[in-house]
């Protein structure tokens, strides 16, 4: 089955505590994605990958790095999180320039 | 920088009564345009996507969008809504620009229909 997946589904943490959350696609995109949804915000970019070892920001990066190392792949990491970073985060895959299959969401609350 | 704006936060509308929900958006240069769907508790699927081609794009669930260059919108339509369409709508915008490209959604608009 096509797919996005994302872990952890639901994560409690406190700040300044490092966390990783993974993404991965089994459809061969170049494209992959992450983003916050928060309340009357909509989704909001936090970094896009063009292709392996190609990423670059999106519209909300500051308190987030990621990496490509393969195709599949596209881990989010909070060095540091802090209580704003509390949302919901979700991981997008598709190939450039068509629509984005997203994976079901990580919800995140920092403390 | 490019901008989405969905001018409804909330639509309620009657079953069976015809919708429109807006978006506007700031930049036509290499855009593609999406509606996404997003029902209670879930993630976002695909609703339409406008990429090249016929300016007036269509759903299998009988939604349909069209792209206006001039008026930069891209206003998603239903002539006869049901219960089960009540969801949160947001459209997208993936500007490829800068060489890069970019993804920017809209706020939102969340579509309440009524028996």
């Amino acid at each position: 089955e096509a797919q996005v997946t994302q872990n952890p589904r639901y994560l409690i943490t406190v700040t300044g505590k490092k966390l990783t959350v993974t993404c991965s696609q089994n459809m061969n995109h170049e494209y992959m994605s992450w983003y916050r949804q928060d309340p009357g915000l909509g989704l909001r970019q936090i970094y896009y990958s063009m292709n392996v070892e190609v990423t670059d920001k999106g519209d909300v990066p500051e308190g987030y790095k990621v990496s490509r190392k393969e195709k599949r792949n596209f881990p989010l990491i909070l060095e540091s999180p802090s209580p704003n970073q509390t949302s919901l985060y979700f991981c997008a895959s598709s190939l450039l320039g068509q629509e984005q299959f997203f994976g079901p969401g990580t919800r995140l609350t920092v403390l | 920088a490019q901008s989405v704006t969905q001018l409804d936060s909330q639509v309620p509308v009657f079953e069976e009564a015809p919708v429109e929900l807006r978006c506007n958006y700031s930049s036509s240069v290499s855009v593609y345009l999406f509606w996404y769907v997003q029902y209670p508790n879930q993630g976002l699927q695909l609703l339409l996507k406008y990429l090249s081609g016929s300016t007036l794009v269509e759903s299998i669930n009988g939604f349909e969008a069209e792209f206006n260059k001039s008026q930069t919108s891209f206003h998603l339509r239903k002539p006869s809504v049901h219960i089960s369409d009540t969801a949160e709508y947001f459209c997208a915008v993936s500007d490829l620009s800068d060489g890069g490209f970019k993804t920017i959604f809209g706020a939102g608009t969340r579509l309440f229909v009524k028996a």
